[in-house]
């Protein structure tokens, strides 16, 4: 089935300095992706759609300036975390729309997550 | 934009009984309604979905009920086992439109020994 490998799976940084996360569709192609944002026994909150080729649509709240996303190519979605700052700290995980051959298929695949933690 | 409700937000079954976990949703134009499976620190797993052109769907021990005149949706659980606990989420969405997904709050599921 369909993969989606998301890096770094933890990460540690100092507040002012930025992180990027990586997230790749390894066996299918990735028109869309989506970011996801998640505090400890909390809900997956939606931060932004990640469209090939062109701009991230931003969830109402969510800085664009703060959380830039790229989506070069078919299988690379990147969400870089500017300035971070501790309360940045969280779980984010992305995921992409399963669509083979022009036919949606049931389900989004997820990333495993990274957790973020900003000292 | 759409806003999905979940309930409850904890359940604790006995092993072997039923559980069920309802949603609302807002969005008339939600045409999909998948269910996920979450352990601590790990991705989200679909163990079950349905599309707005069906009210019912089985899978094992799995079933899903939608309403969409009423705009609600149920998970229901049978014969739980000690490793049906973990947290639940179900979730809401416009395939074909903008496709995003958008989660319930969780129901965090004890099975009780």
């Amino acid at each position: 089935g369909a993969v989606v490998s998301q890096h770094p799976s933890r990460v540690i940084c100092k507040s002012g300095t930025s992180v990027k996360i990586e997230c790749r569709s390894l066996d299918f192609q990735a028109t869309t992706m989506f970011w996801y944002r998640q505090f400890p026994k909390q809900s997956l909150m939606l931060m932004a759609t990640s469209n090939e080729g062109s701009k991230a649509t931003y969830e109402q709240g969510v800085e664009k300036d703060k959380f830039l996303i790229n989506h070069a190519s078919l299988t690379l979605s990147t969400l870089t975390v500017t300035s971070a700052h501790p309360e940045d700290s969280s779980f984010y995980i992305c995921s992409a729309r399963d669509d083979i051959g022009g036919q949606l298929v049931p389900g989004y695949t997820f990333g495993s997550g990274t957790r973020l933690t900003v000292v | 934009g759409e806003n999905v409700e979940q309930h409850p937000s904890t359940l604790s079954v006995q092993e072997g009984d039923s559980a069920v976990i309802k949603c609302t949703y807002s969005d008339s134009a939600s045409n999909y309604f998948p269910w996920y499976k979450q352990e601590l620190g790990k991705r989200p797993q679909l163990i079950i979905d349905i599309r707005s052109n069906v009210g019912e769907k089985k899978d094992q021990r799995i079933a899903v009920t939608l309403n969409k005149t009423a705009k609600h949706f149920s998970l229901h659980i049978t014969e739980t086992q000690p490793e049906d606990s973990a947290v639940y989420f179900c979730a809401a969405s416009t395939r074909g439109r903008d496709d995003k997904i958008i989660f319930g709050k969780g129901t965090r599921l004890h099975i009780l020994p």
